[in-house]
Formats: C-alpha cells, structure tokens, sequence
C-alpha cells in the first residue's frame, strides 16, 4: 500500500518561503510521478506543481515563478518550496501520486490516485 | 491556459436518485479528464480516469463519458455515502486545472 504524508510549518509569515516535504511509503519515488495541489479554505483544488525523478517538472503558470519542487530519492521523499508568500498561500497543501504508465513511446495519465491527508499552511505575521 | 466549468455548483437530490454532473473544458482534451470525490476534511479521491474508465475498487455506480470539451459524470443510484463534492480535473501536455467543484447534498 502506497502512503503519502506531508510534513512542514504550519505557520508562514509574509514575504517568507514555504517549504514543505512528502514522504513516501510503500513505493520508490523513482518508479512514478509526483505533484504537489492545494485548496483554499472553502475554495476549491488548485495544482500546484508535477515532477518526475528524470528531472521533468512542470508548474502552474500562475505560481511558476515563486515554486520550486525536488526530489530526494535518499530519503524516499519530494518537496515544495513556494516563495513570497501572501495570505492568498492559505491553504491545505496536498501530495498526490501522478499516476502514469509507459506506453513505450509516450506516458499516458490516469489521475491523482494516491494522496495524503493534507497538511494546513496559514500565512500570518 | 484551459478552464473547466462545473455545473451545477451545489446539486439537491435524495438516495436513489439519478444524477448527472457536467463539466466542460474552454478548449479539446480529448479523453484526458479524470472525477474526483472530496468529503469534508478529506483528500480527494479518484473515482474516474481517461474520461470513462472507473478506478479500482469505485462502485458501479459511477460512470463518466464525454470527450472533447463535454464530460458527465453520473450516479446511477445515489447512496448514502455519495453525498459530498465532485470536481473534475483534466490533464494537458503535463498541466493541470480542477474545475470548481458540486457539492452534492441530501435534498
């Protein structure tokens, strides 16, 4: 069984970094494909970021220019760097497993399947 | 960028019934849309991918279809447990969007 735990500060202040970590059990972090989202309160999800151990990352348009995420195949574990952050940061921060398979000359989606229970960030002075 | 646009947004029905959830994309992602459920203080979870292929362990139930910018996802006999919030999600050239969410509730 494949389980995802999110871990980092529970309180950011403004204008800070916002590092948070995914650990992974169950599974090798270099055998499948990672993404970070996030949901506002009351609000609804929100990708945030997707990597593969190959280094291909993508990110959301909106966030591109504050999110950094990494892989650490050592500890089995991916994380989340968001900087400059807002009050607008708010949110539950999730990790999902990016489920894909090779299909020898592309790999084809089929959705979030494993997730973590979320781990609450605020930003507040 | 490409937008998804749920509808309804809140949705009453009671046990048994028939629903139909919409959700339609700003442009084509042929097959590449999956539905996911989200009870409250819960992560979501994967119910459907590639549009209509059900997620192990998913009850019947539940189907999608749709391809191009219209997809559904129906319920064909609401239970007890299916009251929570639905959102779709596609998936273009590594990028990603969630529509809103419906909130499905117990008329």
């Amino acid at each position: 069984q494949v389980l995802l735990h999110e871990s980092g500060p529970g309180l950011v202040k403004p204008s800070e970094t916002l590092s948070l970590t995914c650990t992974v059990s169950g599974a090798s972090i270099s055998d499948y494909h990672w993404s970070w989202i996030r949901q506002s309160p009351g609000k609804g999800l929100e990708w945030i970021a997707y990597m593969y151990y190959s280094g291909n990352t993508h990110y959301n348009p909106s966030l591109k220019s504050r999110v950094i995420m990494s892989l650490d195949t050592s500890k089995n574990q991916f994380s989340l760097k968001l900087s400059s952050v807002t009050a607008a940061d708010t949110a539950v921060y999730y990790c999902a497993r990016d489920y894909r398979l090779w299909l020898g000359d592309v790999w084809e989606y089929y959705g979030m399947d494993v997730w973590g229970q979320g781990t609450t960030v605020t930003v507040s002075s | 960028d490409i937008q998804m646009t749920q509808s309804p947004s809140t949705l009453s029905a009671s046990v048994g019934d028939r629903v139909t959830i919409t959700c339609r994309a700003s442009q084509s992602i042929s097959s590449w849309l999956a539905w996911y459920q989200q009870k409250p203080g819960k992560p979501p979870k994967l119910l459907i991918y590639k549009a209509s292929i059900l997620e192990r362990g998913v009850p019947s139930r539940f189907s999608g279809s749709g391809s191009g910018t219209e997809f559904t996802l129906t319920i064909s006999s609401l239970q007890p447990d299916d009251f929570a919030t639905y959102y779709c999600q596609q998936y273009d050239n590594y990028l990603y969007t969630f529509g809103q969410g419906t909130n499905l509730d117990n008329k």
